[in-house]
């Protein structure tokens, strides 16, 4: 069956710099969350869509923006990296009134 | 606010032994409660959920029983393999009655190891 797919799955970046996630959710489903898990700590919750619009919002910095786009895919934005942004960034998505989420296997961000 | 407790790890137990690992929750409302699963370099897996009280949610020998009594959701095996070992999660999502939005709200995790 069809999973969520996330790229890159690893990527490397300086301190100021971008990084561009992209999260392509399960066929079908309209909903997409957004999670950061820091080493050795749970998954926090940044922000979430469905259908195109933002449905909730968490403890996102001002320097990361996302969106989800007409094919239903996301794209998370950071800007002005720093340090504390390393970890593993999550996407999840599901069906509209669907309890389950679906997770990819995240892309892991270090930023030097 | 809504918040999710789990047992402190890790949890070592012997292949065949008998495990809990406790999940306490904080809402205000009905939340969905769930188990999902982390193994080493991978993404998060549903284990289990229950979406009302009493309800009691399995898979793969697991189970956790809803007790809005005691604000609990333990997950329980009767007989631990080498491969369950990983990070488990609880978590609770969808506070019915408030503004949340299907966000899933996790415990800190339980890493369990398994030795044969």
């Amino acid at each position: 069956a069809a999973g969520v797919i996330q790229s890159p799955r690893h990527l490397i970046k300086e301190k100021r710099e971008t990084a561009t996630l992209k999260c392509y959710p399960i066929p079908r489903h309209d909903t997409v969350y957004w999670y950061q898990q820091g080493p050795g700590q749970d998954p926090q919750f940044l922000i979430s869509f469905y259908e195109k619009m933002q449905s909730d919002k968490g403890s996102i910095p001002d320097r990361f923006s996302a969106q989800q786009f007409s094919d239903y895919h996301s794209e998370l934005n950071m800007s002005s990296l720093e340090l504390g942004d390393s970890a593993l960034y999550f996407c999840a998505s599901s069906r509209e009134g669907g309890e389950e989420q679906y997770f990819g296997p995240g892309t892991r961000l270090t930023v030097t | 606010g809504n918040s999710v407790t789990q047992m402190e790890g890790p949890v070592t137990l012997s292949e065949e032994a008998f495990l809990t690992i406790n999940c306490t929750y904080t809402a205000t409302g009905y939340p969905s409660l769930f188990w999902y699963v982390q193994y080493p370099g991978e993404g998060l897996q549903l284990l289990l959920k229950a979406t009302k009280a009493d309800d009691k949610g399995s898979n793969k020998g697991f189970e956790a029983t809803y007790r809005k009594e005691t604000t609990s959701f333990h997950l329980e095996k009767g007989s631990v393999q080498v491969s369950d070992s990983a990070v488990y999660f609880c978590a609770l999502s969808g506070v019915h009655g408030s503004s949340n939005t299907g966000k899933l709200i996790f415990g800190q995790g339980t890493t369990l190891q398994v030795k044969p």
